[in-house]
């Protein structure tokens, strides 16, 4: 069965730095999406992606945050200098349609130092 | 403004019994989709099943069936036949019609006693 695929699957970086996540969605999902997962707490959402613009974002999406599909297979998000509180998992997900399920790549877990 | 409420923090279930999830949910949008996902201990997000608000029948995938009151915002997920597996935090989703989002919960642990 297709999958999303994130990596890496850890990610250690110190306070400042830029970080890049990568995410491979689904291959004929149109719709793409970040999430993050801040340690016990709830799913928050950050951004959908389609037709290669953002379609919706959160308040958590500010300046510091961008998201692009390089490719026709990549699609990452950039937190431009991190600070500790960006420490979460951080999950892509893709959907065929935009009212399909959305399926969650397995995540990766950013630490910042 | 959508809300998503799961009011079970965590919950025990005896292996091979049933469980209910309880989730209810606020929306002025006449069309939307509810969702439910599994989050085992290794993190990943695994997506279980779909309602949506125009849907007749109430969803069923396996052993998983969503009890789908629309008059009561309620949208309870029931596990039958439960596994030593299906110990994980189960998270309620929502999308309006007009949103790209998924709106969650605070989820439920759910975990299965041998």
């Amino acid at each position: 069965e297709p999958e999303v695929t994130q990596t890496p699957s850890h990610q250690v970086t110190q306070m400042g730095q830029e970080v890049i996540l990568r995410c491979v969605p689904i291959s004929n999902h149109l719709y793409f999406y970040w999430y993050r997962q801040i340690l016990g707490q709830k799913v928050e959402f950050l951004v959908s992606f389609y037709n290669n613009e953002i379609s919706e974002k959160s308040e958590i999406f500010d300046d510091q945050f961008s998201v692009e599909r390089p490719d026709g297979s990549n699609f990452t998000l950039k937190i431009r200098s991190t600070k500790l509180e960006d420490s979460a998992m951080y999950f892509c997900a893709s959907s065929e349609y935009q009212n399909q399920p959305q399926h969650f790549g397995d995540g990766t877990r950013l630490s910042i130092l | 403004a959508q809300k998503i409420t799961q009011t079970q923090p965590g919950m025990f279930v005896q292996e091979k019994e049933a469980v209910t999830l309880d989730c209810t949910y606020d929306t002025s949008d006449p069309s939307y989709g509810l969702f439910w996902y599994k989050q085992p201990s290794s993190g990943e997000m695994i997506f279980l099943i779909y309602q949506g608000s125009y849907d007749q029948q109430n969803a069923t995938e396996g052993r998983y069936s969503l009890n789908f009151q629309k008059a009561r915002k309620s949208a309870n997920l029931v596990i039958s036949a439960s596994q030593l597996g299906d110990s994980a935090m189960y998270f309620c989703a929502m999308r309006d019609s007009n949103d790209y989002k998924l709106s969650f919960g605070a989820g439920t642990t759910v975990t299965v006693r041998a």
